[in-house]
């Protein structure tokens, strides 16, 4: 069956720091790769997606690529602002089906 | 364009009361999804449906639960009896013809069961 791991939180940084949230997966076939993110008290957001192996989904400052050969998808932005603190989560696609992660929460300070 | 709208946003209730949340898809999606989410559980799909048909509703925890859309602009998801573990945050989600894995989620419904 499909799966998604993400790297355990919580994550705290400080301001203009480096992020990478790790992700990898298990999944039969060719599925999609997204990155959603959950503000405080809301639902999730698409963050990106990235949809066939080797491409690059960016938005916002973040990226992530699908690496087939590593079945991973980690999310990196350059420099993180506290506006940034929320909740990420992995999720993966197919067969009609999504899979998400258990979310990593991220908290930036100033 | 309004996004998923979902009501109502909390219900406190008794253990053993019929709940009754729902949710209007964005206009021209064609599919739509009930998801609940615990700290204990993480992110669970419970339904979802494809031009107002249920498509898989394996994650549905038990027959307390159930889900309808009887049309392309509304879906209920209705626990009866209503139990304390059902005590979590229920959230509907759609998405377009264009990309049915893109999924535009609601606000989410807190549901404290006593």
């Amino acid at each position: 069956g499909n799966s998604v791991t993400q790297m355990e939180g919580p994550v705290t940084l400080s301001e203009e720091a480096f992020l990478t949230i790790n992700c990898t997966y298990t999944a039969t076939g060719y599925p999609s790769l997204f990155w959603y993110v959950q503000y405080p008290g809301e639902g999730l957001q698409l963050l990106l997606k990235a949809t066939k192996a080797d491409d690059k989904g960016s938005n916002k400052g973040f990226e992530a690529t699908y690496r087939k050969e590593t079945t991973s998808f980690h999310l990196e932005k350059g420099s993180v602002q506290v506006s940034d603190s929320a909740v990420y989560f992995c999720a993966l696609s197919n067969a009609g089906k999504s899979t998400f992660g258990d979310g990593t929460t991220l908290t930036v300070k100033p | 364009d309004a996004g998923v709208i979902q009501s109502p946003r909390h219900e406190v209730t008794e253990m053993g009361q019929e709940v009754t949340l729902r949710c209007k898809p964005i206009s021209g999606h064609d599919y739509l999804f009930w998801y609940r989410q615990t700290m204990m559980r993480g992110l669970e799909l419970l339904i979802y449906f494809n031009n107002n048909v249920p498509i898989d509703d394996s994650g549905m925890p038990e027959d307390r639960f159930s889900a309808k859309m009887p049309n392309a602009s509304f879906s209920t998801l209705k626990i009866q009896p209503s139990e304390p573990r059902d005590s979590a945050v229920y959230f509907c989600a759609s998405s377009p013809p264009r990309d049915r894995y893109e999924q535009y989620f609601g606000p989410g419904t807190r549901l404290t069961v006593t």
